[in-house]
């Protein structure tokens, strides 16, 4: 059974630097075939790619934000790490990790979901 | 980037009664392998992460009810609930998996009328 939990700071001020962790369980992100990505949500707002890590070490990011992001992974915890620099108060928004299968060579959508986590950046 | 366009923004049906939401991508999301679409359905209740409800365009998540179809190929899709239920309130996003960045729709808020 695959899960995935998000954690990390609920307020942070404007310019900070947001680390979240996705700590899952149910799969490992060292094997051929698996990406764990990040979504986000703003409150009443719809869903947004953040970007994604891959099984390799790959990473893939969100052209108007990949100057912000890194996704980092550490297979021996069980975990992938975003971090997000100079954060503002439009980065306010619920955050989820997810897990992305490959499936006969091709890449699937995200099947399953953590609970996300709601950051604000506020001062 | 590839844009997904749902319509409508809300939709109020009635118990029992078909509901039907489409989304177009600004691009085919046509996978080129199997003859598979990249394109996936989402289902958010409130407080609750997406719930993957249909994948490859037409194929059914894991215990996800019958009545939820999905149809459409390269640039046009369509998800119907056939009999519409109460526990189907939610917000409805279109998805393309097929080339990054990853994109969603803005979302179909279902509701009873």
């Amino acid at each position: 059974q695959i899960t995935l939990k998000e954690s990390g700071p609920t307020l942070v001020k404007p310019t900070q630097t947001l680390t979240l962790t996705c700590t899952f369980s149910g799969f490992s992100v060292s094997t051929n075939g698996v990406g764990v990505g990040w979504i986000r949500q703003p409150p009443g707002k719809a869903l947004e790619w953040l970007g994604i890590i891959y099984w390799d070490g790959a990473q893939r990011y969100s052209p108007s934000l990949k100057s912000r992001l890194t996704i980092t992974k550490d297979s021996s915890k069980n975990q992938v790490v975003l971090t997000m620099t100079n954060m503002d108060p439009v980065d306010t928004a619920t955050y989820y990790c997810a897990h992305r299968p490959l499936y006969n060579s091709v890449w699937n959508s995200f099947d399953y979901w953590g609970q996300g986590t709601l950051v604000t950046v506020s001062s | 980037d590839i844009v997904m366009t749902q319509s409508p923004d809300s939709l109020a049906v009635s118990l029992g009664e078909r509901a039907t939401i489409n989304c177009k991508s600004s691009q085919s999301v046509f996978c080129g392998s199997d003859n598979r679409n990249c394109f996936a359905w989402y289902q958010q209740k409130p407080g609750q992460p997406p719930k993957l409800l249909i994948y490859w365009a037409s194929t059914r998540g894991s215990g996800v009810p019958d009545r939820f179809s999905g149809s459409g190929s390269g640039t046009d899709f369509t998800l119907t609930i056939s009999s519409l239920q109460a526990e189907d309130v939610a917000v409805y996003y279109c998805h393309q998996y097929h080339s990054d960045p990853l994109t969603f729709g803005q979302g179909t808020k279902l509701e009873i009328k």
